[in-house]
């Protein structure tokens, strides 16, 4: 079946501009994530989506936001970008059920890459 | 708060040599999850193992193989005869009980641990 898509694979964008990533689960998976990766802070997560709801959030500011459409389909995005927002960002998927104590773990897409200029 | 500890930051070996990858971490659940992924150069993360903090069985699979001990708070993780398509950045994650949440919180990785393997 097919994997975690992420769209685009790369970006350059100016600073001041706002973005828009794209994430599309394996099918059945109801559990986004999404992660900042910087060679200086290395993985970091961002906020987690589960049924369109925000289930978890990271230290980020408020720049930064996503949502969750009704087939799983997960965006986020990032408002008045700055240069340390370059980053590889990576979104994961996972068969969670609601309130279920099992963690199933987490299948991740290739990432897109940001750079901010 | 959870915290995941890798210590050593680049290995390199030669082409056979075994090898292996420490991982410490912190945490006050009773409940929680230990991973470890692969990042090649593409950039994917690739899944290679989960254990449950309730599971402390050493596991191996072919030519891998982890050995967590919840005494020390450890889980590493060893390639036997490495071979150069193991060259690759090794991250080391912790993601506990989600509590009143959920089960999926956050994953909580290390700073990785970049193998290159020699021919």
């Amino acid at each position: 079946k097919a994997g975690v898509t992420q769209t685009p694979r790369y970006l350059i964008k100016t600073r001041g501009q706002q973005v828009t990533l794209s994430c599309s689960p394996i099918s059945g998976h109801r559990s986004v994530s999404w992660y900042q990766q910087t060679p200086g802070q290395g993985l970091q997560f961002l906020f987690e989506y589960f049924s369109e709801t925000q289930r978890n959030k990271g230290n980020f500011p408020g720049r930064f936001s996503g949502r969750q459409f009704s087939n799983s389909r997960s965006e986020m995005n990032v408002s008045t970008l700055e240069l340390g927002d370059s980053a590889l960002y990576l979104c994961a998927s996972s068969p969670t059920g609601h309130r279920t104590l099992i963690n199933y773990g987490y299948t991740f897409g290739s990432g897109t890459r940001l750079t901010v200029v | 708060a959870q915290k995941v500890t890798q210590a050593q930051t680049e290995i390199s070996v030669v082409e056979k040599e075994d090898v292996t990858l420490d991982c410490v971490y912190e945490t006050r659940d009773t409940t929680y999850y230990l991973f470890w992924y692969k990042q090649p150069p593409s950039g994917e993360l690739v899944f290679l193992i989960r254990r449950n903090s309730f599971d402390e069985q050493n596991e191996i699979s072919g030519r891998y193989s982890w050995n967590f001990q919840k005494s020390t708070s450890s889980f590493n993780f060893t390639i036997t005869a490495s071979q150069v398509v193991d060259s690759a950045v090794y991250f080391c994650a912790l993601s506990e009980a989600g509590g009143t949440t959920g089960a999926n919180s956050k994953l909580t990785f290390g700073k990785g641990i970049t193998l290159s393997v020699r021919p």
